[in-house]
């Protein structure tokens, strides 16, 4: 059972477009982290949101937490070819395990 | 500050081969991850420990992989014998863990090739 479902799979879009990735759960999350991952190497924290409605920005990168902590967006604003990679979100259940729930993640190409 | 240290990087053995791959945390992270990611998905856990200790092996295959982390630092994982199924990037990771926060710090990865 995928607890976190990632859409979309793969996104293949021109330089300078915008576009949202989505992370949603029937479940509640005490915390969700977004990761990207370029290839061959290992996924690299981006940020971590906690609290309901919470909006996060990274330069052009805008993170939200859903106000019932079940789900999450990723706005990426005039997309660069360097923003390529596997984008993972991974939320936590707050049971003290320090084991994480982890997305299929979203592959995204930006084209030149 | 060190990153997550991983080796080999890559691998490439016969089926029925053995293979082991090392993973150096980041110092003073007490829990370590070991994770297989196949291409294009998301890591999927192998096994946990906090210090010495295997705390979530459950989706560990015990028939062929086995793992430890002596005096709770460094930390091993083997496949003997290696399947054609277990091509794939295995990732290790750690984070503070007793109190600390849920971020976890990848190493690069291994990328294993079983022909």
């Amino acid at each position: 059972t995928q607890l976190l479902e990632q859409s979309p799979q793969f996104l293949s879009i021109q330089e300078g477009e915008n576009l949202t990735v989505y992370c949603n759960s029937s479940s509640v999350f005490s915390s969700l982290q977004w990761y990207r991952q370029e290839p061959g190497e290992g996924p690299v924290l981006l940020v971590t949101v906690v609290t309901g409605g919470e909006v996060k920005k990274l330069k052009r990168l805008t993170f939200q937490f859903g106000d019932a902590r079940k789900d999450s967006s990723l706005h990426i604003t005039a997309a660069q070819p360097g923003d390529t990679g596997l984008y993972l979100c991974a939320g936590d259940r707050g049971d003290s395990n320090y084991q994480l729930i982890w997305g299929a993640g979203t592959k995204l190409i930006i084209k030149p | 500050e060190a990153g997550v240290v991983q080796s080999p990087r890559y691998k490439i053995i016969e089926k029925k081969q053995p293979v082991a791959f090392w993973c150096n945390p980041i110092s003073g992270h007490n829990t370590l991850y070991w994770y297989l990611q196949n291409l294009g998905q998301g890591p999927e856990l192998l096994i946990r420990y906090e210090n010495e200790e295997a705390v979530d092996d459950s989706q560990l295959p015990k028939d062929r992989f086995s793992a430890e982390r002596l005096k709770g630092v460094d930390s091993t994982l083997k496949i003997q014998p290696a399947e054609l199924g277990d091509s794939a990037v295995y990732l290790c990771a750690s984070s503070p863990g007793q109190g600390g926060s849920y971020e976890q710090y990848f190493g690069p990865g291994t990328r294993l090739t079983v022909t």
